[in-house]
């Protein structure tokens, strides 16, 4: 079946602080993986995304790592601010054309 | 204009009521999308429109009705809905949607739906 987990449901950092958020997808002609962040009341907004021909993408202070063998991708935050706090849901495109996203990891990034 | 608009923002319908949920985009997308989000968990994809043409439904109850009148617009039908139903209802688009397309979706911000 399509099914995509994330951890961890809750993640709170320091200011300046790194944070790692981890998913891991099941349907193996999943293709496309973009990350969003929620804000409270707002759209998913993307912050970045891969595709399953590239193993590491960078923007910035965000990046977004690959391993189609072990079917898992994750999301690196370095130097985390205030402005960072929302939830960041992960989701994966399937073999069926469909996003399927991932539970959302709640980040507060403390002052 | 590179937004995803949707009105109203909030709705409060009563369960015989019928309503419309109405999504505006302008990026020369043509694929669209109906998604349903409750407190705390992720979008779950209701509805997949494709060069005006319903492609995916995801077992949608029947008191859901979407329509797609051109490539801009999405419309979704509300009628006879129940207090489960009160949601975030996402609208979405892409520039094309199929098994070679691994195009960005955007989102509009939503219209938040109570059902009494």
């Amino acid at each position: 079946g399509e099914n995509v987990e994330q951890h961890p449901s809750t993640l709170s950092v320091q200011e300046g602080d790194s944070a790692v958020i981890k998913c891991t997808y099941s349907d193996s002609a999943s293709n496309y993986f973009p990350w969003y962040k929620q804000e409270l009341g707002k759209r998913p907004q993307l912050i970045i995304d891969i595709r399953s021909n590239v193993g590491e993408k960078k923007d910035q202070r965000i990046a977004v790592t690959l391993n189609k063998t072990a079917k898992h991708f994750s999301l690196h935050i370095t130097e985390t601010q205030p402005e960072d706090s929302a939830v960041y849901f992960c989701a994966a495109y399937t073999g069926f054309q469909k996003l399927v996203f991932g539970t959302g990891t709640r980040l507060l990034v403390s002052p | 204009d590179t937004e995803v608009t949707q009105t109203p923002k909030h709705l409060v319908m009563g369960m015989t009521n019928k309503k419309s949920l109405k999504c505006e985009q302008h990026m020369g997308h043509r694929a669209m999308y109906w998604y349903k989000q409750k407190a705390k968990k992720p979008p779950e994809l209701m509805f997949v429109y494709s060069y005006e043409k319903l492609s995916i439904n995801e077992s949608v109850p029947s008191r859901f009705s979407p329509e797609c009148p051109n490539s801009s617009l999405l419309n979704l039908h509300l009628h006879a809905l129940q207090p489960e139903d009160s949601a975030l209802y996402l609208c979405a688009s892409s520039q094309v949607w199929g098994p070679a397309s691994t195009d960005t979706q955007y989102f509009g911000p939503g219209t938040r739906l109570t059902v009494l």
